[in-house]
């Protein structure tokens, strides 16, 4: 069946502009992660979903970021006035039984200039 | 919290020969999973092997085999035979369960295959 996927796979945008990410999960997989992964601080975990509720959001970074996940299956992150520190691939990744394994998109990488 | 070390930024194999990753995490949890992940230079992110803590039996998948060493908080890969498809990045992931089901993983260790 189909895997995890992201779209946009690659995004450019200006400091201060607005960005949503978008992550379709394996159909029935009732979790979902996101993660961020940069040179500097490696592979961070940012947000679970499990179903639309979120019962770990520790990892988000500052209040600019934010995550919904409707009917139990496509999930967005948003970042609210990008800056140059959210350069970064940010990965999503989904699991029919926690916590067994993790199946992961190709990601998106977001460039902010 | 956890936290897993891996502390070899970089190792290189000779095609054909085996390599062992090395893995070290701390955790107050009972139980657990433990992964090994690859990451080829396409990005994508796909598992190699797992591990239940509850499991005293090391997992095995085809040319992969991890030391799981729980007193110790050990975890080490493997690669038997290895093939230029090898050469990625691996990373060690630890994951609790319930809410705590998220993986944190280690730094990652680059690993190059030589023909």
């Amino acid at each position: 069946g189909a895997g995890v996927s992201q779209s946009p796979s690659n995004k450019v945008t200006e400091k201060g502009k607005d960005v949503e990410l978008r992550c379709d999960p394996i159909s029935g997989h009732t979790a979902l992660y996101w993660y961020r992964q940069s040179l500097g601080q490696g592979l961070e975990f940012l947000i679970y979903f499990q179903g639309n509720s979120a019962p770990d959001k520790s990892g988000l970074p500052s209040d600019r970021f934010s995550a919904e996940r409707t009917g139990g299956s496509v999930s967005t992150l948003t970042i609210q006035r990008t800056q140059q520190e959210d350069s970064a691939v940010y990965l999503c990744a989904s699991s029919s039984t926690p916590p067994s394994e993790q199946y992961f998109g190709p990601g998106t990488r977001l460039t902010v200039t | 919290a956890q936290t897993v070390t891996q502390s070899q930024p970089e190792m290189s194999v000779q095609e054909a020969e085996t390599v062992t990753l090395s893995c070290t995490y701390d955790t107050s949890e009972n139980n657990y999973y433990l992964f090994w992940y690859k990451q080829p230079p396409s990005r994508q992110m796909i598992l190699v092997i797992r591990q239940e803590a509850y499991k005293q039996q090391n997992a095995t998948e085809n040319r992969f085999s991890v030391n799981f060493q729980k007193a110790a908080k050990s975890f080490s890969l493997k690669i038997s035979d290895s093939q230029l498809g090898d050469t990625a990045m691996y990373f060690c992931a630890f994951s609790g369960y319930g809410a705590n089901s998220k993986l944190t993983f280690g730094k990652g260790i680059t690993l190059s295959v030589r023909p």
